[in-house]
């Protein structure tokens, strides 16, 4: 079965610095979603990505993120100059259509020291 | 903006029981889409089940069931003869007024006892 995957599972970073979730989707997805769940609290969206540009984005969604699609089958997530807050595990999702299921990655856990 | 909330946030049954988990939102939408994903200890998030506004069916998939009431604004899941590997976080999902994102609720912790 098609699965949406996740690299690396977790990440260790150091504050200040920059660091690129990355993801590949179900091959014939065509929306994909960046989702962010602090330890102990709930998921949050952080933005949607269709047609190679931003969907929509969340208040967390700031300058300090960005996302990209660099080629047929990666898309990243980029945090610039990491807080502590950033501390939290950031899933991707695809879906064919939208308002369609949305499949998760098993995430990537990002510890910022 | 919609909201979701679930107001469990923990139960615990012992194995084999059935078990129903909450949750109620808030939306002046009339088309949306509701989900349940359960969210075992390795946090990957898994589909339970999904169910369409404008079907008055409540869906159903092998042990999991929704009990959907559009009018209340209440999506509840029913998990029949509970197996240890249901313990997990459950979210309550909503899709909706455009928006691509999901909303979460902030979960329930359901334990299975043996």
């Amino acid at each position: 079965e098609p699965e949406v995957t996740q690299t690396p599972s977790h990440q260790v970073t150091q504050m200040g610095q920059e660091v690129i979730l990355r993801c590949v989707p179900i091959s014939n997805h065509l929306y994909f979603y960046w989702y962010r769940q602090i330890l102990g609290q709930k998921v949050e969206f952080l933005v949607s990505f269709y047609n190679n540009e931003i969907s929509e984005k969340s208040e967390i969604f700031d300058d300090q993120f960005s996302v990209e699609r660099p080629d047929g089958s990666n898309f990243t997530l980029k945090i610039r100059s990491t807080k502590l807050e950033d501390s939290a595990m950031y899933f991707c999702a695809s879906t064919r259509h939208h308002s369609s299921i949305q499949y998760f990655g098993a995430g990537t856990r990002l510890s910022v020291l | 903006a919609q909201t979701v909330t679930q107001s469990q946030p923990e139960m615990s049954v012992q194995e084999a029981e059935t078990v129903t988990l909450s949750c109620t939102y808030d939306t002046s939408e009339n088309n949306y889409y509701l989900f349940w994903y359960k969210q075992p200890p390795s946090r990957q998030m898994i589909l339970v089940i999904r169910q369409e506004a404008y079907k008055q069916q409540n869906a159903t998939e092998n042990r999991f069931s929704v009990n959907f009431q559009k009018a209340a604004k209440s999506f509840s899941l029913k998990i029949s003869d509970s197996q240890l590997g249901d313990t997990a976080m459950y979210f309550c999902a909503f899709l909706g007024g455009g928006a691509d994102g999901l909303t979460f609720g902030k979960g329930t912790h359901l334990i299975i006892q043996p």
